[in-house]
């Protein structure tokens, strides 16, 4: 059972440009969603991270929207750079009682175009 | 450095083989993380650690692999009798698992195995 998913699987952008990338989850217990970014052959690094309390949170230039009435959650990537052609991968844990088991969705490669 | 180790960073063996990885988290960290990554998908929890005890394990951890925490410290993860299917990178993490940060899982580079 894929309890988190996200959208889309690949995605290119323009320097500069916005990038958003998508993430619905079913599972109303979770209450923490950070997002990673993964380069070939190293491990995932945190990037930003949000819990339900609030609607968005804004890191730079790196943004989570967070809608808990339709359970999901987006980044935005601002003015993207090519630096920041990675794989992305949302996650989400259930923070009561935790174990801090993460649970990741299938991730989206970016590439971002000079 | 501070951050998670994890040695080695790849390792090739043949079907049949046993193999054991290592993982040390970050030092103030009492909670530590064993996922599995194949090609194309996200990382998946295979088991944790509070300190020397293994608190969890997924249905993914079949009977061929063991992990230990032995001084709540470093971690091993062994798989016995490699599979062509146990292909993967396997990954570590750590968590303070106290605190206002603490679900902040903290990644090593993982290691790459391939089964031939």
């Amino acid at each position: 059972q894929q309890q988190v998913k996200q959208s889309p699987q690949s995605l290119i952008v323009q320097k500069g440009g916005i990038s958003i990338i998508n993430c619905a989850y079913e599972n109303t217990a979770f209450d923490y969603f950070p997002w990673y970014q993964q380069f070939p052959g190293k491990g995932p690094a945190l990037l930003i991270a949000i819990r339900p309390d609030v609607s968005e949170k804004k890191e730079g230039r790196f943004t989570i929207s967070f809608n808990k009435s339709a359970k999901q959650f987006s980044l935005h990537i601002m003015d993207s750079q090519p630096g920041d052609s990675a794989t992305y991968f949302c996650a989400a844990l259930r923070g009561s009682g935790n174990t801090g088991k993460l649970i990741f969705g299938q991730g989206t490669t970016l590439q971002v175009k000079p | 450095d501070t951050g998670v180790s994890q040695d080695p960073r790849h390792k090739i063996t043949k079907r049949g083989q046993n193999v054991t990885f290592r993982c040390d988290p970050i030092s103030e960290h009492n909670r530590l993380y064993w996922y599995r990554q194949t090609l194309g998908q996200g990382p998946e929890f295979l088991t944790y650690f509070q300190n020397e005890a293994q608190l969890e394990k997924s249905r993914l951890l079949s009977d061929r692999f063991s992990a230990e925490r032995p001084k709540g410290s470093f971690s091993t993860l062994e798989i016995q009798r490699t599979e062509q299917g146990d292909s993967a990178m396997y990954l570590c993490a750590s968590t303070p698992g106290q605190g206002a940060r603490n679900t902040e899982a903290f990644f090593g580079q993982g290691t790459r195995l391939t089964v031939v």
